[in-house]
């Protein structure tokens, strides 16, 4: 079975400082991979994906995710944080062809001052 | 999103009482499923279903029994409450395409069981 681990588990920020919020996972076969964010009081949004081809991938909200698959890496980035990032931020993985069963990391609770 | 709804949004609950939870999409979605959130534990799979006639257990599906009432339909419930049971409940769906593996969630139903 696989499983991801999110190391950060509270990061606290300046506004305009960067950010870098690691994830990796473990599973022997390819995957898809996800971050979510959950902004306070909300559910969960897609913030990007990685299904196949480059492994800089860009989602919404400037942020940006690498995937490295020698160390089975998925780390999420931010070149310059703002207050309404504030959030906490899951990272996933799902096999490919084994379904839709994503598996979450116990999230990052990111917190930006201003 | 508000195409995928859940009822009740709060519910508080006693020791032993049976509760439903509902999820409800619009989304024409196949396949859907029930996470918990615990703080410091990510969101774990309960159940899942790939359609109507499809329904299996994930993780963490002890305690629980669900119901796909129909495609747009999917409930949880609880057979008898317990407090560790008390967490965010989210529901999600996603389409039955392997290679799209996103989840869209609902906005949460909170469960506390005294």
């Amino acid at each position: 079975a696989q499983s991801v681990s999110q190391h950060n588990h509270h990061v606290i920020l300046s506004e305009a400082a960067s950010l870098e919020l690691g994830c990796n996972y473990s599973y022997g076969g390819t995957v898809n991979l996800f971050w979510y964010v959950q902004y306070p009081g909300q559910h969960l949004q897609l913030l990007l994906k990685y299904f196949s081809g480059d492994p800089l991938v860009k989602g919404i909200k400037g942020f940006e995710a690498e995937f490295i698959k020698s160390k089975f890496s998925f780390n999420l980035r931010k070149p310059s944080v703002q207050w309404s990032d504030t959030a906490e931020y899951f990272c996933a993985v799902t096999p490919k062809g084994g379904g839709n069963k994503l598996t979450f990391g116990t999230g990052t609770q990111l917190k930006v001052e201003l | 999103d508000a195409d995928v709804t859940q009822t009740p949004r709060n519910r508080i609950t006693k020791t032993g009482k049976r509760i439903m939870l509902e999820c409800s999409q619009t989304k024409g979605h196949d396949r859907m499923y029930w996470y918990r959130q615990d703080p410091g534990l990510g969101l774990r799979l309960i159940y899942y279903s790939f359609d109507v006639k499809d329904i299996n257990k994930g993780e963490i599906s002890d305690g629980y029994s669900v119901s796909r009432q129909a495609q747009a339909k999917f409930s949880l419930s609880l057979e008898s409450a317990i407090p560790n049971q008390t967490a965010l409940y989210f529901c999600a769906t996603s389409v039955a395409i392997s290679s799209y593996n996103e989840q869209f969630f609902g906005p949460g139903t909170r469960l506390t069981v005294l």
